[in-house]
C-alpha cells in the first residue's frame, strides 16, 4: 500500500510563514490536496491538483508537488489556521490521506 | 453550491451493520463521485470508496470484502453498508462530494460527519 507522511506537529509564530510537509514515495508524480480540519468541525480542502485554491480560500494558502515531497504553505499565519492539515493522494484505484499535521499558531 | 446531508444509526453493537445515508442538494449530481471517508476518535482520515450516479464503485482494499456503497439518483441519495462490525470501526464517518479528473481526486464538500460507536 502507499503511504503519506506527515510531521505529527508544527509550530509558528503569527505573521510568519507556516510550512508543512507530506512525504511518499515518488508523490511528484502523483496530485495532491490538502485538507483543513478544525476541532469538532469536517475537514475543508484548501489546495487540490498540487496547488489550486478553491473559491474561497485565502491566497495566503499555496501548495506545491515535486520528487518525493508535496508541501502547503501559509504565508503570514493568522491564528485563525490553527488547525489539523492533512494530504491526500491518489491513484486509478485507492485514495491515501497521510496522518495529519496540528499547526499550532504560537 | 452543494450541500451534503447525512443520517444514520450511531449506536451498533459488535457483529450488526453500519448504514449512513447522504443527500446532495444542489450542483449536479451527475458530474461527481460521492464518497465515504472516516475518522476514528482523535485519529486521522480513512477513505472507504466511491461510487458515481451510473453505480460504478471503488472500495478501500482493506475494507472491501465488509463495504457497500449505493446511490439512489431519484432522491440524490448515497449509502453506505459496513457489515460485521467490530470496535475497530468506532468512528466520524463523513459523506464527500468528489472530483475526479484524470489521475487525481479530492473532496470538497463534505457532510457534517456522523459519530458511530461500536460496542456492547
Amino acid at each position: 500500500s502507499y503511504d503519506l507522511t506527515q510531521p505529527p506537529s508544527v509550530s509558528v509564530s503569527p505573521g510568519q510563514t507556516a510550512s508543512i510537509t507530506c512525504s511518499g514515495d515518488n508523490l511528484g508524480n502523483k496530485y495532491v490536496s490538502w485538507y483543513q480540519q478544525k476541532p469538532g468541525q469536517s475537514p475543508v480542502l484548501v489546495i487540490y491538483q498540487d496547488s489550486q485554491r478553491p473559491s474561497g480560500i485565502p491566497e495566503r494558502f499555496s501548495g506545491s508537488n515535486s520528487g518525493n515531497a508535496a508541501t502547503l504553505t501559509i504565508s503570514g499565519t493568522q491564528a485563525m489556521d490553527e488547525a489539523d492539515y492533512y494530504c491526500q493522494a491518489s491513484d486509478s484505484s485507492t485514495v491515501v490521506f497521510g496522518g495529519g499535521t496540528k499547526l499550532t499558531v504560537l | 453550491q452543494v450541500q451534503l446531508q447525512q443520517w444514520g444509526a450511531g449506536l451498533l453493537k459488535p457483529s450488526e451493520t453500519l448504514s449512513l445515508t447522504c443527500a446532495v442538494y444542489g450542483g449536479s449530481f451527475t458530474n461527481y463521485y460521492w464518497s465515504w471517508i472516516r475518522q476514528p476518535p482523535g485519529k486521522g482520515l480513512e477513505w472507504i470508496g466511491d461510487i458515481n450516479h451510473i453505480g460504478s464503485t471503488t472500495y478501500n482494499p482493506s475494507l472491501k470484502s465488509r463495504v457497500t456503497i449505493s446511490v439512489d439518483t431519484s432522491t440524490n441519495h448515497f449509502s453506505l453498508k459496513l457489515s460485521s462490525v467490530t470496535a475497530a470501526d468506532t468512528a466520524v464517518y463523513y459523506c464527500a462530494n468528489t472530483a475526479k479528473v484524470g489521475p487525481t481526486t479530492w473532496f470538497d464538500p463534505w457532510g457534517q460527519g456522523t459519530l458511530v460507536t461500536v460496542s456492547s
